[in-house]
């Protein structure tokens, strides 16, 4: 399975675009790119997921560039809700797969 | 829709005791399952998956186990508990063995081993 790297911290303001960037430099052919935001004490939620180029849903927008060596999670004009923990996951697109979850990104946001 | 449900939300007992955690999924059928526990602060650490009654995976040898009786439910149990044990536990569910599976997690129980 892919290891990834991703920031343990990070902080920004109402209003301001954030990118979260994620290292997974042995990701595989067949591996796909998920992330997910947990609030504390709360089960994670999923929020984008893609394998290649440039992905957009109404919460985030997930950009892998060519090689798949890393992604960038980008939430566009944040709030202070958006204050959670991030994590990238990297996992095979196969059945019943193990997802391995890394320490993830802290994301604060200040008024 | 589908939903998931764990229960106790939260749960104190002291060490040796034995653990019972449930975890039901509604609004779907044969889903993957799957057990984590997240240390504060800390990452989550997959436990068990079943993909079927009575299929369990182990994926972290320790004095848990994990049982599934029933399609859509899910137990996570000791025999007696350590201080170790105490931590976040998040029962979750995917569908679909063939394409990418999308993991949907419950409300989590916190467990305090005193």
């Amino acid at each position: 399975l892919a290891k990834t790297t991703q920031p343990i911290s990070m902080d920004s303001y109402e209003g301001q675009e954030v990118n979260i960037t994620c290292s997974h430099n042995n990701i595989a052919t067949n591996d796909y790119i998920t992330w997910y935001q947990q609030f504390p004490s709360q089960g994670p939620r999923f929020i984008i997921q893609g394998y290649k180029t440039k992905v957009t849903n109404e919460v985030a927008s997930l950009f892998i560039p060519a090689d798949r060596k890393s992604s960038t999670l980008s939430l566009p004009r944040v709030s202070l809700s958006d204050t959670a923990v991030y994590y990238c996951l990297v996992r095979p697109y196969s059945s019943a797969s193990k997802i391995i979850f890394g320490s993830g990104t802290r994301l604060s946001i200040r008024p | 829709s589908q939903t998931i449900h764990q229960w106790p939300a939260t749960l104190v007992q002291p060490v040796g005791s034995p653990l019972s955690l449930e975890c039901t999924v509604e609004g779907t059928s044969n889903p993957n399952l799957y057990w984590y526990r997240q240390a504060a602060g800390r990452g989550l650490q997959l436990l068990f998956y079943s993909v079927g009654i009575g299929q369990i995976s182990s994926e972290v040898p320790q004095n848990l186990s994990a049982s599934r009786p029933q399609d859509r439910q899910f137990i996570l149990s000791s025999k007696k508990l350590l201080l170790s044990d105490s931590g976040f536990y998040l029962c979750a569910w995917s569908a679909d063995r063939v394409r990418q599976e999308t993991q949907y997690f419950g409300p989590g129980t916190r467990l305090l081993v005193l």
